[in-house]
């Protein structure tokens, strides 16, 4: 079975500070890769995601993930943070062996991001 | 805003009692919803995927007669927890999919409702 890795259950940066998650995935096949955020008190929503093509992607709120096969990794990364980042953030992988377009997601621990104003 | 929304957000019950969370799909009939639970400093733990008009598919571990699924039309899909124990107390969340040719609602895999607190005294 897969499995999704988080590095770091929470992280403290001041505004401004560079962020950089870690998350790591156990799984040889094809996989979709997911980032999702959930702010206090709301649901999950989906930051960014990797279906194939340019390694690099783009998400929302100047967010932005990096897939190295490789190392079988998704870390996530914003070159400066702001105060509303505060939130915990999951990494997520779909196996996409089956060629469907989405199986069942398998999220990682989540990890909290604190941010100082 | 909300495309799926999950009630009650809280609830508090006693030992013994049965719960049950509703989750409904405002803006696309989804074909598939999933049902989460989520304990304090670990991920979200898939517990049963849920087809319309089918019967739902449990993961490993998962006791079907200890919760039960019914998503009996496209837009509402419902989880019991019945004779509920201390040891049920968690963070229930649910999903629901759209079928592919709904624009944005199809863009991504799932979309979340807001989850439920579950404490049982």
């Amino acid at each position: 079975a897969q499995s999704v890795s988080q590095h770091n259950h929470h992280v403290i940066l001041s505004e401004a500070a560079s962020l950089e998650l870690g998350c790591n995935y156990s799984y040889g096949g094809t996989v979709n890769l997911f980032w999702y955020v959930q702010y206090p008190g709301q649901h999950l929503q989906l930051l960014l995601k990797y279906f194939s093509g340019d390694p690099l992607v783009k998400g929302i709120k100047g967010f932005e993930a990096e897939f190295i096969k490789s190392k079988f990794s998704f870390n996530l990364r914003k070159p400066s943070v702001q105060w509303s980042d505060t939130a915990e953030y999951f990494c997520a992988v779909i196996d996409n062996a089956g060629g469907t377009s989405y199986g069942k997601l398998t999220f990682g621990q989540g990890t909290i991001l604190t941010v100082h104003p | 805003g909300a495309v799926v929304s999950q009630h009650p957000s809280w609830v508090i019950c006693k030992s013994g009692t049965s719960v049950k969370i509703e989750c409904r799909s405002l803006d696309f009939q989804a074909t598939t919803m999933f049902w989460y639970r989520q304990f304090p400093k670990q991920s979200l733990m898939l517990m049963a995927t849920s087809n319309e008009g089918s019967k739902a598919t449990y993961e490993q571990g998962v006791e079907k007669d200890k919760f039960l699924i019914n998503h009996a039309s496209l837009t509402l899909s419902t989880l019991t927890v019945t004779s509920a124990h201390p040891e049920d107390s968690s963070f229930y969340i649910c999903s629901a999919r759209a079928p592919p040719g709904q624009g944005f609602y199809s863009n991504q895999p799932q979309h979340f409702g807001d989850g439920t607190r579950l404490s049982i005294l």
